[in-house]
């Protein structure tokens, strides 16, 4: 078993859609989680950062982290073509310590 | 300012054979990681560098690989006697240790192909 599992995709969404992205992961140790916006042939870009358990919202973006459930949520509102891209949810243990990544999800937007 | 840079941004090497891949950090980044990203897969984490010294090489696959990073900047990650099963995206991060988050971030990534 991966210790960060990610919903299998690809998803695609017609414009306007509120997107629901997953992960659930297995390691008690992970205090940090992110979620990272990866474009074709380019490198990961981090979306948002939450710090333990609790909501974080950015714009039309909203991070949840669930401890108590190892699950791990990205909410997409009013979502547009530009979201369009590969989504990675990502873990560590410590402040300078390494990222564990899930697979990935490819998001597909329609206008 | 400039992000992270990496060179080249596709390498093509015969089985068997040596490569050298670069990384740029973003300028006073302290902490550097590298990663390969298989296809259809997440970045998986190879090793880390705080300034000079490997902090982390856990990831490392076996004795063929190894990276340095001499004067605690540009770091290079070398494969010897390559294998079609190391064709991979090779992703290098950089991150501000001390900073209020510890972002880490991505660079472009080398493109090996072993044939």
């Amino acid at each position: 078993q991966k210790e960060v599992e990610q919903d299998p995709g690809p998803l695609s969404v017609p414009e306007g859609a509120i997107v629901s992205l997953n992960c659930t992961y297995s390691n008690s140790a992970f205090q940090y989680f992110m979620w990272y916006r990866q474009y074709s042939r380019k490198g990961p870009e981090l979306l948002m950062y939450t710090y333990s358990s609790g909501n974080k919202e950015d714009g039309r973006f909203t991070a949840q982290v669930d401890k108590s459930s190892k699950y791990i949520s990205l909410f997409i509102r009013d979502s547009q073509p530009s979201d369009s891209a590969t989504y990675l949810c990502a873990t560590r243990t410590g402040a300078n310590s390494k990222l564990t990544f899930g697979k990935g999800i490819t998001l597909s937007v329609r206008p | 300012g400039a992000g992270v840079s990496q060179t080249p941004s596709n390498k093509v090497t015969e089985k068997g054979k040596y490569v050298e891949l670069r990384c740029d950090p973003i300028s006073g980044h302290t902490a550097l990681y590298w990663y390969r990203q298989s296809l259809g897969q997440g970045p998986e984490f190879l090793i880390y560098f705080q300034g000079t010294g490997a902090a982390d090489d856990s990831g490392l696959p076996n004795d063929r690989f190894f990276a340095v990073r001499p004067e605690g900047s540009v770091s290079t990650l070398k494969i010897q006697r390559t294998e079609r099963g190391d064709s991979a995206v090779y992703l290098c991060a950089s991150s501000q240790a001390g900073g209020s988050s510890y972002e880490q971030y991505f660079g472009p990534g080398t493109r090996l192909t072993v044939t």
